[in-house]
């Protein structure tokens, strides 16, 4: 079955530490990955995808995600985390559905907490 | 660029009524919308992918009598939420496709006393 994992419900850093937020996913044929973040109440926001190309992918607010095909994963990670970034993290995947339609299947989400 | 509106943000509602929830892309077309509902501390689930011009595909659970969905134009999806009960408050939230990404709305809140 298409899946996508989030294996840790929390991460806590410090500010100003590097922070790492784990994604694992398990599909068919070539992966179309992404991370959301999403702040209290409110909808999410794109932070980056990769879909081909260069395994690192860099995206929105100073976060970058690396796609490892051998370990199935796409690790988020940011060098010096700020206590704005504390917030909800989502990873997804794209599929196919049985009616040939595309849509995203989702990880559980990551709660992170940047520590002042 | 690629942004999503929704309105309202928030609804309150007696039950038996109806609500309707819009989602708007303000600086693209979307062919492809995508209505969700999240409860407190939980991950997204999709309710149905809404196609412009044409029914909506709603996902395995989801009812389409209760849970109207219209895509009239490539820029406008609504969501009606029919004979609202309490057990169908949540935080509803729509995304529209552009390029390979969603982009998500707000997001609405919806609480049926």
């Amino acid at each position: 079955a298409q899946s996508v994992a989030q294996p840790e419900d929390q991460v806590n850093v410090a500010e100003g530490n590097p922070l790492t937020v784990k994604c694992t996913y398990s599909v068919s044929g070539n992966p179309y990955l992404f991370w959301y973040v999403q702040y209290p109440n409110r909808g999410l926001q794109f932070l980056l995808k990769y879909i081909t190309g260069d395994n690192l992918v860099k995206g929105s607010y100073g976060f970058e995600a690396e796609f490892n095909k051998s370990q199935t994963s796409f690790h988020l990670k940011k060098p010096s985390a700020l206590v704005s970034d504390s917030a909800l993290y989502f990873c997804a995947v794209r599929v196919k559905n049985a009616g040939n339609n595309r849509k995203l299947i989702w990880g559980l989400g990551t709660s992170l907490a940047v520590n002042p | 660029g690629a942004v999503v509106s929704q309105h309202p943000s928030w609804v309150i509602c007696k039950s038996g009524t109806s609500v309707k929830i819009e989602c708007r892309s303000l600086d693209f077309q979307a062919t492809t919308m995508f209505w969700y509902r999240q409860f407190p501390k939980q991950s997204l689930m999709l309710m149905a992918t809404s196609n412009e011009g044409s029914k909506a595909t709603y996902e395995q659970g989801v009812e389409k009598d209760k849970f109207l969905i219209n895509h009239a134009s490539l820029t406008l999806s609504t969501l009606t939420v029919t004979s609202a009960h309490p057990e169908d408050s949540s935080f509803y939230i729509c995304s529209a496709r552009f390029s390979d990404t969603q982009y998500f709305g707000p997001g609405t809140r919806l609480t049926v006393l």
